[in-house]
């Protein structure tokens, strides 16, 4: 079974300033994706980012991009210029052959003046 | 575009009520899946349909719990008789067919068995 692991339960980060959370996984699988999303208070889950594994390149999406390390089995997100509206508690997922996403704990970010 | 609708948004109800959620997937997306929050477990599937069918219900903790897709354009959740743990944020999010690997989320039922 996969497993996704978020070590950071809380990130605090001054605007306009640049945040990393950190997202591991395990699994035997060669192909799947990996996804970030975003829930604010509001408790929609919102899709930030997403990644093939097959592919090397990292994903960007304007201020957020991704490192994915594919032999440490890592998947962090960059949040860049941080905004007060990036507040959220952010999950990493995984979806393999399966069609299911497996998410992560998740780390809640406070984006402070 | 509409997004996935989901209703109830709030739910308050008693132990031993039946309670029903509904989802309305995004027009042309061809899967379905049922999701519920807690702080304990935090994310987990209960169940997904494609093409109406259900793939995968191995998440649905009892046989309290069930689900139907009678058409495409509609899902429902059905707890019956609910207990005080099945308070929790269900969603619903679906995913379009070929080529298609994001989850779009609804925003979400909050249920309160008291």
């Amino acid at each position: 079974a996969q497993t996704v692991t978020q070590s950071q339960p809380e990130m605090s980060v001054q605007e306009a300033e640049t945040v990393t959370l950190s997202c591991t996984y395990d699994t035997s699988e060669s192909n799947y994706y990996l996804f970030w999303y975003k829930q604010p208070p509001s408790r929609q889950m919102i899709l930030v980012i997403r990644q093939e594994a097959y592919k090397q390149q990292n994903a960007t999406e304007n201020r957020f991009s991704v490192n994915f390390q594919k032999a440490a089995k890592s998947f962090s997100l960059k949040i860049s210029d941080s905004q007060l509206g990036d507040t959220a508690m952010y999950f990493c997922a995984f979806r393999g052959t399966a069609s299911k996403l497996t998410f992560g704990t998740g780390t809640r970010l406070q984006v402070t003046l | 575009d509409a997004g996935v609708i989901q209703s109830p948004r709030h739910e308050v109800t008693e132990m031993g009520q039946e309670v029903t959620l509904r989802c309305k997937p995004i027009s042309g997306h061809n899967s379905l899946f049922w999701y519920r929050q807690t702080m304990m477990r935090g994310l987990e599937l209960l169940i997904y349909f494609n093409n109406n069918v259900p793939i995968d219900d191995s998440g649905m903790p009892e046989d309290r719990f069930s689900a139907k897709m009678p058409n495409a354009s509609f899902s429902t959740l059905k707890i019956q008789p609910s207990e005080p743990r099945d308070s929790a944020v269900y969603f619903c999010a679906s995913r379009p067919g070929q080529g298609g690997d994001t989850q779009y989320f609804g925003p979400g039922t909050r249920l309160t068995v008291l």
